[in-house]
C-alpha cells in the first residue's frame, strides 16, 4: 500500500565511499524529486524529474547523480561521500508537477 | 526566487491553547501554497493545500489556514492543540505555472505542547 518507498531507510559509511539510494512510487505520478534535510531540518530541492526526463537541478555537486528507469523510478547515486553529505534524504513524486507532492520515509544518511 | 519566511522557530504551549503559525512568501506570480507536517522520526505529511479559490482552506486534524494575497501570508491556526500536534511544522510555496517545480519551504516551526 505504501505510495512513494525509499530503500534503504538508514545508510551508514565512510568518507569516499559510493552509495545509491532508490526510491519508487505506486502513484502513477509523472514527476519525481530529491530533496535533503539537513541537520537543522531545512528542506531543499536537488533534482526533478518530469517522465523520466531532468527539469531541475538545484546547486547541487555533480557528485549526485539521479537516474530515473521508468517513471515510477528515482533513485539517487552519491559518489564519494563526504562528512556534509550526513543529512535525511527524501523522495517525493506529484502529477504532472503542478499537485501536491507525496513523500516518502526518507533515508538517513551518515557518513563518518 | 521564491522564499518562505517561518516567524516562529519554536512554539511551545499548553494542551487546548490555540495556535497559529505564520507565514510569509516572496514571490511575484501566482503560487500554490501547503503545510506540511513531520512528526517525530516520520516523514512529510499533507496537512492542507490551497490552489485557488476560498482562501480559508480546512485541512485534516482540525487544521486551516487562510491565505491573504495582498499580505503574501498562509498562516496556519487550530483553535485548541493536542499533545499529539507535538512536530515540526513546513509552509512551502510552488510556481503554479506549471512545470515539475520542487517546493521552496520555510525553515519549519518545532512546535511542542505540553500536557
Amino acid at each position: 500500500d505504501t505510495a512513494v518507498s525509499q530503500t534503504p531507510k538508514y545508510l551508514v559509511t565512510q568518507m569516499g565511499n559510493d552509495k545509491s539510494i532508490k526510491c519508487e512510487q505506486n502513484l502513477g505520478h509523472d514527476t519525481m524529486y530529491w530533496y535533503k534535510q539537513d541537520s537543522k531540518k531545512f528542506l531543499k530541492i536537488m533534482f526533478s524529474y518530469n517522465n523520466k526526463e531532468l527539469i531541475i537541478n538545484e546547486t547541487v555537486p555533480n557528485r549526485f547523480s539521479p537516474k530515473s528507469p521508468d517513471k515510477a523510478h528515482l533513485n539517487l547515486h552519491i559518489n564519494s561521500l563526504e562528512l556534509g553529505d550526513s543529512a535525511v534524504y527524501f523522495c517525493a513524486s506529484s502529477l504532472s508537477g503542478r499537485e501536491t507532492q507525496y513523500f516518502g520515509p526518507g533515508t538517513r544518511l551518515l557518513v563518518l | 526566487a521564491q522564499s518562505v519566511s517561518q516567524h516562529n522557530h519554536h512554539v511551545i504551549l499548553s494542551e487546548a491553547a490555540s495556535l497559529e503559525l505564520g507565514c510569509n512568501y516572496s514571490y511575484g506570480g501566482t503560487v500554490n501554497l501547503f503545510w506540511y507536517v513531520q512528526y517525530p522520526g516520520q516523514h512529510l505529511q499533507l496537512l492542507l493545500k490551497y490552489f485557488s479559490g476560498d482562501p480559508l482552506v480546512k485541512g485534516i486534524k482540525g487544521f486551516e489556514a487562510e491565505f491573504i494575497k495582498s499580505k503574501f501570508s498562509f498562516n496556519l491556526r487550530k483553535p485548541s492543540v493536542q499533545w499529539s500536534d507535538t512536530a515540526e511544522y513546513f509552509c512551502a510555496v510552488s510556481h503554479s505555472g506549471g512545470g515539475a517545480d520542487g517546493l521552496t519551504f520555510g525553515k519549519g516551526t518545532h512546535l511542542i505542547i505540553q500536557p
